[in-house]
Protein backbone atom coordinates (compact mmCIF):
# COMPACT_ATOMS: atom_id res chain seq x y z
CA UNK A 1 0.00 0.00 0.00
CA UNK A 2 1.53 3.19 -0.65
CA UNK A 3 1.28 6.35 1.28
CA UNK A 4 2.66 9.57 1.53
CA UNK A 5 2.32 12.19 4.02
CA UNK A 6 3.54 16.00 4.04
CA UNK A 7 4.68 17.41 7.44
CA UNK A 8 5.48 21.18 8.01
CA UNK A 9 4.90 24.43 9.39
CA UNK A 10 1.59 25.79 8.96
CA UNK A 11 3.00 29.37 9.49
CA UNK A 12 5.67 31.21 8.11
CA UNK A 13 6.70 34.85 8.36
CA UNK A 14 7.52 36.77 5.44
CA UNK A 15 11.47 36.32 3.78
CA UNK A 16 11.74 33.20 5.98
CA UNK A 17 12.69 29.57 4.75
CA UNK A 18 10.03 27.08 4.06
CA UNK A 19 11.17 23.23 4.86
CA UNK A 20 8.74 20.68 3.90
CA UNK A 21 9.20 16.70 4.45
CA UNK A 22 7.01 13.91 3.14
CA UNK A 23 7.29 10.75 4.31
CA UNK A 24 6.04 7.98 2.19
CA UNK A 25 5.92 4.41 2.58
CA UNK A 26 4.82 1.29 0.02
CA UNK A 27 7.99 1.98 -2.30
CA UNK A 28 11.27 2.70 -2.82
CA UNK A 29 13.27 5.66 -4.08
CA UNK A 30 16.13 3.66 -4.81
CA UNK A 31 14.02 1.60 -7.25
CA UNK A 32 14.40 2.71 -10.38
CA UNK A 33 11.98 4.62 -12.50
CA UNK A 34 10.54 5.87 -9.34
CA UNK A 35 10.37 9.71 -8.20
CA UNK A 36 8.54 12.10 -6.07
CA UNK A 37 7.07 15.93 -7.11
CA UNK A 38 6.29 18.49 -5.05
CA UNK A 39 2.86 20.42 -6.41
CA UNK A 40 1.28 23.24 -4.44
CA UNK A 41 -2.29 24.75 -5.58
CA UNK A 42 -2.77 28.71 -3.71
CA UNK A 43 -6.43 28.76 -2.24
CA UNK A 44 -9.38 28.47 -5.28
CA UNK A 45 -7.03 28.44 -7.95
CA UNK A 46 -5.12 25.68 -10.30
CA UNK A 47 -2.31 23.04 -9.32
CA UNK A 48 1.74 24.33 -9.42
CA UNK A 49 4.15 21.45 -10.49
CA UNK A 50 7.43 22.86 -7.99
CA UNK A 51 9.95 19.92 -8.25
CA UNK A 52 10.42 16.26 -8.77
CA UNK A 53 13.79 13.90 -7.22
CA UNK A 54 14.30 10.93 -9.21
CA UNK A 55 15.55 7.42 -8.29
CA UNK A 56 19.46 8.27 -9.25
CA UNK A 57 19.23 11.72 -7.25
CA UNK A 58 18.71 13.43 -11.12
CA UNK A 59 16.63 17.04 -10.12
CA UNK A 60 14.32 19.30 -11.68
CA UNK A 61 12.56 22.49 -10.79
CA UNK A 62 10.00 24.89 -11.83
CA UNK A 63 11.89 27.54 -13.68
CA UNK A 64 10.77 30.64 -12.35
CA UNK A 65 11.47 29.41 -9.14
CA UNK A 66 14.80 27.53 -9.35
CA UNK A 67 16.57 30.12 -7.44
CA UNK A 68 14.31 29.14 -4.00
CA UNK A 69 13.99 25.69 -4.24
CA UNK A 70 16.01 22.61 -2.91
CA UNK A 71 14.28 19.43 -3.14
CA UNK A 72 16.43 16.15 -2.02
CA UNK A 73 16.09 12.50 -0.78
CA UNK A 74 16.78 10.51 2.25
CA UNK A 75 16.34 6.93 0.66
CA UNK A 76 16.95 5.20 3.79
CA UNK A 77 14.38 6.72 5.70
CA UNK A 78 12.12 6.87 2.78
CA UNK A 79 11.62 10.75 2.85
CA UNK A 80 11.68 13.93 0.58
CA UNK A 81 12.54 17.17 1.81
CA UNK A 82 11.46 20.71 -0.15
CA UNK A 83 12.79 23.91 1.07
CA UNK A 84 11.84 27.31 -0.05
CA UNK A 85 13.44 30.16 0.34
CA UNK A 86 12.39 33.76 0.66
CA UNK A 87 8.95 33.43 0.96
CA UNK A 88 6.09 35.42 0.33
CA UNK A 89 2.68 36.18 1.05
CA UNK A 90 1.87 34.88 -2.86
CA UNK A 91 3.36 31.44 -1.67
CA UNK A 92 0.34 30.52 0.53
CA UNK A 93 -1.01 27.11 -0.61
CA UNK A 94 -1.51 23.66 0.10
CA UNK A 95 1.19 21.77 -1.14
CA UNK A 96 1.46 18.57 -2.21
CA UNK A 97 3.91 15.75 -2.70
CA UNK A 98 2.94 13.03 -5.34
CA UNK A 99 4.19 9.51 -6.15
CA UNK A 100 5.57 8.88 -9.97
CA UNK A 101 6.25 5.52 -11.23
CA UNK A 102 8.14 6.46 -14.31
CA UNK A 103 8.52 2.63 -16.22
CA UNK A 104 11.61 3.87 -17.18
CA UNK A 105 13.14 4.12 -19.68
CA UNK A 106 9.75 5.14 -20.36
CA UNK A 107 9.42 8.81 -18.89
CA UNK A 108 5.42 8.55 -17.77
CA UNK A 109 5.73 11.13 -15.64
CA UNK A 110 1.99 11.20 -14.25
CA UNK A 111 1.26 11.24 -10.11
CA UNK A 112 -0.32 8.06 -9.41
CA UNK A 113 -0.32 8.09 -4.97
CA UNK A 114 -0.66 11.91 -3.65
CA UNK A 115 -0.40 13.23 0.28
CA UNK A 116 -3.58 14.59 1.23
CA UNK A 117 -1.35 18.16 1.54
CA UNK A 118 -0.05 20.52 3.64
CA UNK A 119 -1.42 24.05 4.25
CA UNK A 120 1.08 26.56 4.46
CA UNK A 121 0.26 30.32 5.01
CA UNK A 122 2.88 33.00 4.95
CA UNK A 123 1.91 36.22 7.14
CA UNK A 124 3.93 38.45 9.70
CA UNK B 1 3.55 23.63 -23.34
CA UNK B 2 0.41 25.88 -21.80
CA UNK B 3 -2.41 23.48 -20.79
CA UNK B 4 -6.17 25.21 -21.70
CA UNK B 5 -8.88 23.81 -20.37
CA UNK B 6 -12.58 24.47 -21.41
CA UNK B 7 -14.97 25.28 -20.12
CA UNK B 8 -14.09 27.01 -16.61
CA UNK B 9 -17.50 25.32 -15.31
CA UNK B 10 -19.81 23.41 -16.73
CA UNK B 11 -23.54 22.87 -15.15
CA UNK B 12 -25.12 19.64 -15.75
CA UNK B 13 -27.24 17.46 -13.93
CA UNK B 14 -26.62 13.67 -12.67
CA UNK B 15 -27.12 11.04 -15.53
CA UNK B 16 -26.23 13.68 -18.21
CA UNK B 17 -22.74 13.55 -20.27
CA UNK B 18 -20.17 15.83 -19.82
CA UNK B 19 -17.41 16.42 -22.20
CA UNK B 20 -13.91 18.47 -20.63
CA UNK B 21 -11.84 19.46 -23.42
CA UNK B 22 -7.92 20.15 -22.95
CA UNK B 23 -6.02 22.02 -25.73
CA UNK B 24 -2.36 22.31 -25.72
CA UNK B 25 -0.30 25.49 -27.18
CA UNK B 26 1.75 22.41 -28.59
CA UNK B 27 1.89 18.80 -29.44
CA UNK B 28 2.01 16.83 -26.56
CA UNK B 29 4.49 14.03 -27.19
CA UNK B 30 3.49 10.83 -26.94
CA UNK B 31 0.28 11.77 -26.20
CA UNK B 32 1.44 11.82 -22.42
CA UNK B 33 -1.71 13.43 -21.08
CA UNK B 34 -3.46 12.59 -17.91
CA UNK B 35 -6.30 13.75 -15.70
CA UNK B 36 -7.36 14.10 -12.25
CA UNK B 37 -10.22 14.62 -10.68
CA UNK B 38 -9.99 16.73 -7.09
CA UNK B 39 -13.03 17.25 -4.34
CA UNK B 40 -12.97 20.10 -1.72
CA UNK B 41 -10.96 19.55 0.64
CA UNK B 42 -8.90 16.59 -0.89
CA UNK B 43 -5.48 15.64 -2.87
CA UNK B 44 -6.54 15.22 -7.14
CA UNK B 45 -6.93 11.73 -8.06
CA UNK B 46 -5.70 10.47 -11.07
CA UNK B 47 -8.39 9.22 -13.64
CA UNK B 48 -6.96 8.65 -16.67
CA UNK B 49 -2.95 8.75 -18.52
CA UNK B 50 -2.01 8.00 -21.53
CA UNK B 51 -4.79 9.99 -22.95
CA UNK B 52 -7.11 6.89 -23.00
CA UNK B 53 -5.80 4.33 -20.38
CA UNK B 54 -8.00 4.56 -16.60
CA UNK B 55 -6.10 4.52 -14.01
CA UNK B 56 -6.50 1.53 -11.21
CA UNK B 57 -9.93 1.19 -9.73
CA UNK B 58 -11.44 4.09 -11.75
CA UNK B 59 -15.54 3.65 -12.97
CA UNK B 60 -16.02 3.05 -16.68
CA UNK B 61 -18.10 5.82 -17.40
CA UNK B 62 -14.82 8.31 -16.66
CA UNK B 63 -12.86 7.91 -20.66
CA UNK B 64 -10.67 10.08 -22.31
CA UNK B 65 -9.49 10.61 -25.45
CA UNK B 66 -7.44 12.85 -28.08
CA UNK B 67 -4.31 12.96 -29.49
CA UNK B 68 -1.59 15.30 -30.70
CA UNK B 69 -2.51 18.90 -29.49
CA UNK B 70 -6.82 18.40 -28.67
CA UNK B 71 -7.52 15.94 -25.45
CA UNK B 72 -10.75 15.55 -24.03
CA UNK B 73 -12.28 13.80 -20.76
CA UNK B 74 -16.00 12.16 -20.93
CA UNK B 75 -18.19 11.36 -18.00
CA UNK B 76 -20.68 9.21 -19.82
CA UNK B 77 -23.34 9.29 -17.22
CA UNK B 78 -22.93 12.06 -13.81
CA UNK B 79 -22.95 10.18 -10.63
CA UNK B 80 -23.30 12.41 -7.65
CA UNK B 81 -20.02 11.96 -6.84
CA UNK B 82 -18.60 13.26 -9.99
CA UNK B 83 -19.41 17.13 -9.37
CA UNK B 84 -15.70 18.16 -8.65
CA UNK B 85 -12.63 19.93 -10.47
CA UNK B 86 -11.02 18.26 -13.23
CA UNK B 87 -7.48 19.45 -14.24
CA UNK B 88 -5.42 17.96 -16.93
CA UNK B 89 -1.78 17.53 -16.66
CA UNK B 90 0.98 16.85 -19.72
CA UNK B 91 4.34 14.79 -19.27
CA UNK B 92 5.47 14.38 -22.87
CA UNK B 93 7.95 17.43 -22.40
CA UNK B 94 8.96 17.37 -18.98
CA UNK B 95 10.45 18.97 -16.60
CA UNK B 96 7.99 21.05 -16.32
CA UNK B 97 4.92 18.73 -15.69
CA UNK B 98 2.56 21.71 -16.21
CA UNK B 99 -1.49 21.70 -15.19
CA UNK B 100 -4.35 23.27 -17.01
CA UNK B 101 -6.60 25.92 -14.88
CA UNK B 102 -9.16 23.31 -14.30
CA UNK B 103 -12.92 23.49 -15.32
CA UNK B 104 -15.74 22.35 -12.04
CA UNK B 105 -18.17 20.36 -12.95
CA UNK B 106 -21.59 21.59 -10.82
CA UNK B 107 -24.91 20.60 -10.41
CA UNK B 108 -27.18 22.33 -12.17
Amino acid sequence: QVTLMESGPALVKPTQTLTLTCTFSGFSLSTTGMCVTWIRQPPGKALEWLARIDWDDDKHYNTSLTARLTISKDTSKNQVVLTMTNMDPVDTATYYCARISSGWPQREYYFDYWGQGTLVTVSS
Amino acid sequence: ILLTQSPGTLSLSPGQRATLSCRASQRVSSNYLAWYQQKPGQAPRLLIYGASSRATGIPDRFSGSGSGTDFTLTISRLEPEDFAVYYCQQYGSSPPETFGGGTKVEIK
